[in-house]
């Protein structure tokens, strides 16, 4: 069955205080890992998608990595206006989007 | 990125009542939308995938006679909720796929926030 797992579920850090997002999956047939960022209230806002291991995206103060088994959101030097919930989704063979729970991540100045 | 827009944003009706949800790329085809719910505090559930010019595909749990969707055009799928009771109160979201391939890159609308009184 296709899982997709985040953890933590909630991460509190200081502004500047950096670190890192995981999500582990287990999937037949990956067509894709894809994060978004969503607010509360709002619907999930694209971040990246990451296709085979060892790619890597970065945006601003995100940067996104994939092996076979995992994804990790690195944080660096996070700002209050990161805070938001972290999704992450698989698209398996069939092409459905399969999310993790997602991790509330709060940025305090 | 590309746009997806979502009509109404909330919308309150009384318990017995249909309402339509509406779903528009605003800026590209999409052949395939999703649509989600999702609860407080929790992750998307697919509810279900629309394939425009065809019938859309459940799943498993989904009452396909309570949420009716149609996928008429490639930019607009609607969502429609019958008979709505209290606990189909709860936050819908789409999404739209670029591309035709199964790996394009997955655009989500704002939401709906449907309370059913």
């Amino acid at each position: 069955e296709d899982q997709v797992t985040q953890s933590p579920e909630a991460l509190r850090l200081q502004e500047g205080e950096s670190s890192s997002l995981n999500c582990s999956y287990t999937v037949s047939g990956l067509r894709g890992l894809f994060w978004y960022r969503q607010d509360p209230g709002k619907g999930p806002e694209f971040l990246f998608t990451l296709y085979s291991a060892g790619e890597e995206k970065e945006k601003e103060r995100l940067k996104a990595t994939l092996t076979k088994k995992e994804s990790f959101l690195h944080i660096t030097a996070p700002k209050p206006e990161d805070s938001a919930t972290y999704l992450c989704a698989v698209n398996n063979q069939g092409g459905k989007l399969i999310f993790g729970q997602g991790t509330e991540l709060s940025v305090k100045p | 990125g590309a746009v997806v827009s979502q009509h109404p944003s909330w919308v309150i009706c009384k318990s017995g009542t249909s309402v339509k949800i509406e779903c528009r790329s605003l800026d590209f085809q999409a052949t395939t939308m999703f649509w989600y719910r999702q609860f407080p505090k929790q992750s998307l559930m697919l509810m279900a995938t629309s394939n425009e010019g065809s019938k859309a595909t459940y799943e498993q749990g989904v009452e396909k006679d309570k949420f009716l969707i149609n996928h008429a055009s490639l930019t607009l799928s609607t969502l429609t909720v019958t008979s709505a009771h209290p606990e189909d109160s709860s936050f819908y979201i789409c999404s739209a796929r670029f591309g035709t391939s199964y790996t394009g890159e997955l655009f989500f609308g704002e939401g709906s926030r449907l309370t059913v009184l």
